[in-house]
């Protein structure tokens, strides 16, 4: 079935540290991974997302990579600033098209 | 260039009531997907509407049910409230569904059932 799993849950790092989410997914034919950001009392917003075809990609702070064999990506944020505090969802496409969302993960910045 | 929207942003209903909550796309948008946030269960996906045709559905009872407008805008309906229905409901629209373009998400409707 559709299951996206993310861990931890909650995540606390310190001010300027790097913060890593994993998430796992069972469909070996997903091949669309994107994250999203929700920021309190706020809508989810795409951050960065990763296709099947490539391993890794970065965007300033933040990186995806994915391991289609281990069917496992990876959120890498660095250098983390208090405005990265917020929750974490990542999601996976499965084969009828549907975009199965893990249950998130808070991630706490502290000054 | 707007974002999605979504009216109304809270509502209080009583068990046994039905709801309609509403969502207009992004402009240009064709595909529109709801999904149902709850505190730790993430969001769960209801169902998606493409060209005013129901394309996908998630695994919710027949009390949730949508449509889509000529013009791309989408209603959600959940009949028969009940306590557990309380949740955010969030809207998103995108060019195709085909997530060759990005999901983009409304502020969402918090429906609150007492």
């Amino acid at each position: 079935g559709e299951n996206v799993e993310q861990h931890p849950s909650t995540l606390s790092v310190q001010e300027g540290d790097s913060a890593v989410i994993k998430c796992t997914y069972s469909d070996s034919a997903s091949n669309y991974f994107p994250w999203y950001k929700q920021e309190l009392g706020k809508r989810p917003q795409l951050i960065i997302d990763i296709r099947s075809n490539v391993g890794e990609k970065k965007d300033q702070r933040i990186a995806v990579t994915l391991n289609k064999t281990a069917k496992h990506f990876s959120l890498h944020i660095t250098e983390t600033q208090p405005e990265d505090s917020a929750v974490y969802f990542c999601a996976a496409i499965y084969g009828n098209n549907r975009l199965a969302f893990g249950k998130g993960n808070q991630v706490v910045v502290i000054p | 260039k707007a974002g999605v929207t979504q009216t109304p942003r809270y509502l209080i209903k009583t068990r046994g009531q039905q709801v309609t909550l509403s969502c207009s796309p992004i402009s240009g948008h064709r595909s529109v997907s709801w999904y149902q946030q709850t505190p730790g269960q993430g969001l769960q996906f209801l169902f998606e509407y493409f060209s005013e045709t129901q394309r996908n559905k998630g695994n919710f009872p027949g009390r949730f049910s949508g449509r889509q407008f000529s013009n791309s805008r989408s209603e959600m309906n959940v009949s028969t409230l009940e306590l557990g229905d309380s949740a955010l409901y969030l809207c998103a629209s995108s060019r195709d569904g085909s997530y060759n373009s990005p999901l983009h998400f409304g502020n969402g409707t918090r429906l609150t059932v007492t």
